[in-house]
């Protein structure tokens, strides 16, 4: 069966410094990959996608960057934090083609304060 | 612009009492709608989508393309429906599941 799995769960990192969140899928092959972001007060947004290999896609705007440097790994970065990063970041994946039921599958999530 | 609106972010209701969950979309061609749902310290997960018209843990959805809205319903809510609800919107279409988020409602059943 198909897993997905994030960490660290949690973060707390000052201002300024680097972030690394990272994200892997198992038990599937080519899986489009999703980074969210959930604010309080304001749903879920949107912030990357992947359907495959060095492929990103932005959705807004940002501090962060993506990357995608294996089939099933999804990584979230930025070289400088800001405060406004503050959030729960969720990473999802969804099956490519034909077996596609709009369906995304969710990770724990990590949530990542900014001081 | 494509946008998904829940317009309450708390609903309390008494166990056995009926249940609906707002959603108002806006997207300009033919959506897929879906509702997700995240139990206290679970993953969020697909709860249902329109284009299945099936009845989950005895939730529905109806798509009404008139009012564009997307409401979950419920005729008798049981504690362990307590949760967040998530209305999402899909109109991307091609090979990747883009969805749209709504802000979310808390819905707490009491005892």
């Amino acid at each position: 069966s198909q897993t997905i799995h994030q960490w660290p769960a949690t973060l707390v990192q000052p201002v300024g410094s680097p972030l690394s969140l990272e994200c892997t899928v198992e038990g599937t092959s080519n899986p489009n990959l999703y980074w969210y972001r959930q604010a309080a007060g304001r749903g879920l947004q949107l912030l990357f996608y992947s359907v495959g290999i060095g492929q990103i896609s932005s959705e807004v705007p940002q501090n962060l960057s993506a990357s995608r440097p294996q089939d099933r790994q999804f990584i979230l970065s930025s070289k400088k934090l800001l405060l406004s990063d503050s959030g729960f970041y969720l990473c999802a994946w969804s099956v490519v083609g034909g077996g596609n039921t709009g369906e995304l599958f969710f990770g724990e999530g990590s949530r990542l304060t900014v001081l | 612009a494509q946008r998904v609106t829940q317009p309450e972010k708390l609903l309390s209701v008494f166990k056995g009492a009926p249940v609906e969950l707002k959603c108002n979309y806006s997207y300009s061609g033919s959506p897929e709608l879906f509702w997700y749902v995240q139990y206290s310290r679970q993953r969020l997960q697909l709860l249902l989508r329109h284009i299945s018209r099936e009845s989950i843990k005895g939730f529905t959805a109806d798509l009404n393309k008139g009012e564009t809205s997307f409401h979950l319903k419920k005729p008798f809510a049981q504690e362990e429906d307590s949760a967040m609800y998530y209305c999402a919107l899909s109109g991307y279409g091609g090979a990747t599941n883009k969805l749209i988020f709504g802000t979310g409602t808390l819905l707490a059943v009491q005892p």
